[in-house]
């Protein structure tokens, strides 16, 4: 079975503080994507990062980079210098022909 | 539309009756996605198609539920005999032709579903 495992519900940060949002996944699958959402209170999902399973070169965007460890399924999320705009739901995925979520992460950031 | 449009944005109903939620994707997005996320959940996977043919129904729970998308375009969920199980937001989601696997998904803002 594929999955896809969160196992922090909650998180807080300071703003302009760093953060990391943890995920690990399983799947017999050798090539495939991975992507992190953000969806705020109005409910759309946002696309924030994503990575190529085959690509060892850790993908980042502006604020935004994943630490991938394709040997131990591992795909965290690392916020820099966080912002109030931040606070939102996070959920990592992978694509094999559909996207499969684990469970989010609530992230608060504190002024 | 610039984006995913799904009506109705919100929808009461009684138990045991039918409904319908409707999805309008990005113009040209061939690949259509629908999801069902319960209040703190992730989305869960129903159903996707590529045109007008259901690629992968496997996420559909039950035969009371049912997709169509006709000419290709717009997508209707349907969900017979409604239980109070259902009650969740459904998520529509597109992408363009050949990233089905690889591009991300244009979700739009989904139809919370409340059955009393």
């Amino acid at each position: 079975a594929q999955t896809v495992t969160q196992s922090q519900p909650e998180m807080s940060v300071q703003e302009a503080e760093t953060v990391t949002l943890s995920c690990t996944y399983d799947t017999s699958e050798s090539n495939y994507y991975l992507f992190w959402y953000k969806q705020p209170p109005s409910r759309q999902m946002i696309l924030v990062i994503r990575q190529e399973a085959y690509k060892q070169q850790n993908a980042t965007e502006n604020r935004f980079s994943v630490n991938f460890q394709k040997a131990a399924k591992s795909f965290s999320l690392k916020i820099s210098d966080s912002q109030l705009g931040d606070t939102a739901m996070y959920f990592c995925a992978f694509n094999t022909g559909k996207l499969i979520f684990g469970q989010g992460t609530t992230l608060q950031v504190k002024p | 539309g610039a984006g995913v449009s799904q009506t109705p944005s919100n929808k009461v109903t009684e138990k045991g009756k039918y409904v319908e939620l409707r999805c309008d994707p990005i113009s040209g997005h061939t690949a259509l996605y629908w999801y069902r996320q319960s209040l703190g959940q992730g989305p869960e996977f129903l159903i996707y198609f590529q045109g007008t043919g259901a690629a992968d129904d496997s996420g559909l729970p039950n035969d009371r539920f049912f997709a169509v998308r006709p000419e290709g375009s717009v997508s209707t969920l349907k969900i017979q005999r409604t239980e109070r199980g259902d009650s969740a937001v459904y998520l529509c989601a597109s992408s363009p032709w050949g990233q089905v696997n690889t591009g991300e998904l244009f979700f739009g803002e989904g139809s919370r579903l409340t059955v009393l």
